[in-house]
């Protein structure tokens, strides 16, 4: 099938950028989403692109999209301790939606 | 706002328990999905259903059935619970239309000893 990946594990310091990193294999897909997930907690919508976007800010978040390479980031800028939790990234259409394995992301003070 | 809930966050059961999972939606959508959660592998996709009475079998549905009588109801069902469906348990539901993006509960923390 087709697969979804990033990195498991990313930490960093308050106040510093985060950069989390996925690649998807479906060409296919309409929309690329980034969610959130708090401990204990569902998953939440944090943004989403179009497929034919490069790029889309929305705050302290951008999304990144490289179509060619198949390749989704989100940078969140001055991260702050509230922003620790598990990332997931996804594809997805009409038909589908494929997620990642989710980034844990930690934010040291 | 969208609200999907689930009807237990934690639930323990016995190997071999007949076990109910059920989920609600308020936004009259028309997919709803049953995922589980385990560490270092993601969500994966149990069952979903495109409408009352629809129903799909996702990437792992073995061990699993769902139901789904009205529209905002998709319950998952467990027939005869083993160890090994100890997990998280995630229900969504998204509309047909626009951004396709999917709407979860709160998840239900399933403990089957």
């Amino acid at each position: 099938g087709e697969d979804v990946e990033q990195s498991l594990f990313l930490s960093v310091r308050e106040g510093d950028s985060s950069v989390i990193n996925c690649t998807y294999t479906d060409s296919s897909s309409t929309y690329l989403y980034w969610y959130k997930q708090e401990p204990g907690a569902g998953l939440q919508l944090l943004t989403y692109i179009f497929s034919n976007m490069d790029m889309k800010q929305d705050q302290r978040l951008t999304v990144l999209l490289n179509k060619k390479d198949k390749h989704l980031s989100l940078r969140i800028a001055d991260t702050q301790t509230g922003d620790s939790a598990i990332y997931f990234c996804a594809e997805g259409s009409n038909n589908d939606m494929r997620f990642g394995a989710g980034t844990r992301l930690t934010v040291k003070p | 706002d969208v609200k999907v809930t689930q009807s237990s966050r934690y639930l323990v059961k016995r190997t071999g328990e007949k076990v109910f999972l059920e989920c609600v939606q308020d936004m009259d959508h028309e997919n709803m999905f049953w995922y589980r959660q385990d560490p270092g592998l993601g969500l994966r996709l149990i069952y979903f259903s495109y409408d009352v009475k629809m129903k799909e079998k996702g990437d792992i549905p073995e061990g699993y059935s769902v139901s789904r009588e009205k529209k905002e109801r998709f319950s998952l069902i467990l027939e005869s619970a083993s160890t090994n469906q100890t997990s998280m348990y995630l229900c969504a539901s998204r509309q047909v239309q626009g951004s396709y993006e999917q709407y979860f509960g709160p998840g239900t923390r399933l403990t089957v000893t």
